[in-house]
Parts: structure tokens; sequence; C-alpha cells
């Protein structure tokens, strides 16, 4: 099946330093999908897109959807303590009728020092 | 609106019992999944639905039923539970796919011993 490799695995940080992460998978995607998820929550959908090449921006959070639609990038910029968390990429299957599930990466954990 | 809905959110089960965790969505939508967690991994998809009364499994199945009677609801049944089956579980539902965006409830703690 298709798989989704996120690095890095892990980040320490200090406060205020810009954060860089990506997911690569070896086969296309069409659809990239960043989420977030907090400490004992679920997780909570941060960016998405849906054409290759696109850049898109929510807040201090910047996505891109790589030009040969097999991977993706998440900048953070001036992170704060609340960016902690773990970040997970996820695209849908493909082949098919998918009926909207998700593949997953193992995702990238953020700490993020004051 | 709440959005997705767990409950409950923490639960610790012997070997072999049963138990059900409870889904709910308000948002009106058609595609709902379950989703386990272990510690440090990512997510793994345990069933999904595409509608009232359909329902279909994912990439981990045993161990686990679900149903749905309504567009809401949508509950994972736990029977025989194993230490295999402590996880956090996850409930997520989206609108139609495309698009694919799926939103998460706040999750079920399970401990199983």
């Amino acid at each position: 099946g298709q798989q989704l490799n996120q690095s890095p695995q892990s980040m320490f940080i200090q406060e205020g330093e810009d954060v860089s992460m990506n997911c690569t998978s070896s086969s296309i995607f069409n659809t990239w999908l960043w989420y977030k998820q907090d400490p004992g929550e679920g997780p909570v959908l941060l960016i998405a897109l849906y054409k290759a090449g696109e850049l898109t921006s929510n807040g201090r959070l910047t996505a891109q959807f790589g030009i040969t639609r097999k991977d993706s990038f998440l900048n953070i910029s001036a992170s704060i303590p609340s960016d902690v968390g773990i970040y997970f990429c996820a695209g849908p299957d493909s082949g098919g009728t998918s009926y909207g599930k998700l593949t997953f990466g193992q995702g990238t954990i953020l700490t993020v020092h004051p | 609106n709440a959005g997705v809905t767990q409950t409950p959110k923490f639960r610790i089960l012997k070997i072999g019992q049963s138990m059900t965790l409870q889904c709910a969505q308000d948002m009106n939508h058609n595609y709902m999944y379950w989703y386990r967690q272990d510690p440090g991994m990512g997510l793994k998809l345990i069933y999904y639905s595409v509608g009232a009364g359909i329902t279909d499994k994912g990439e981990v199945p045993n161990g686990y039923n679900v149903s749905r009677s309504t567009t809401e609801d949508f509950p994972l049944r736990l029977e025989l539970a194993a230490p295999s089956q402590t996880s956090v579980y996850f409930c997520a539902s989206s609108l139609t796919a495309p698009p694919y965006e799926q939103y998460f409830g706040p999750g079920t703690r399970l401990t199983v011993t």
C-alpha cells in the first residue's frame, strides 16, 4: 500500500526559530493535508492542498504541494510554545473508489523551548 | 456545532470484557471513520462508513465491530478485549470525498489489563 514518510521524526527548537518539515511518498498524491495533534487531543486540520505547486498559508504556517506530486512541505515561522505537538501529513488512498480514506505519515514531534 | 464528539474519554477494561465507544457528529457528514493510535505511531484505520447502513473494514479491523444506523452516530464495539487493544481511539468524519478533509473527535484512551 501507499506510505508517507515524514522527516524529521522529531525536532527540538528554541522559541522564535523557524521550522521546516516534509512528507514524501513513492506514489503520486492529488491532495495533501497537514494536521496538528496537541498532547491528549485529536488531530486538527491545519492546511489542505489540492494543486501541484500550490502554496497556502494559515497564519504563521505555510505549506506547499510539491510539483512532482510526491512530496509536501510545512513551514512554521517564528515558533511559539503552543506550536508544540505532533504534525501529520496525510493523503487520500489511490486506486478505485477510496471513500475518503487517508494514509497518514508517522508524524513529526515538535518541541519548543521557551 | 459540537463537531465530532466521543465518549468516554478514558476507560480501563479487564481482558475479555466488552464495551462500545461512542462517536457522534452534528455536521451532517456522510463519511465516518474509526482510527487507533498506538504510542509513537501514526493513525491506523479500523473501520469506515460512507452512509447509514454501509460500513467496511479498514487496515486493522480484527477484534472490532461497527454499525451505522443514523448519519450522526458511528459506534465502535470491542468484543473480548485484549491487551493489544490498548490504544487511543479517534473517530473522524468528512462530508464527501473529494474534498478529503476529515475532522476528528477528542479521542478515547483505552487500557486493557
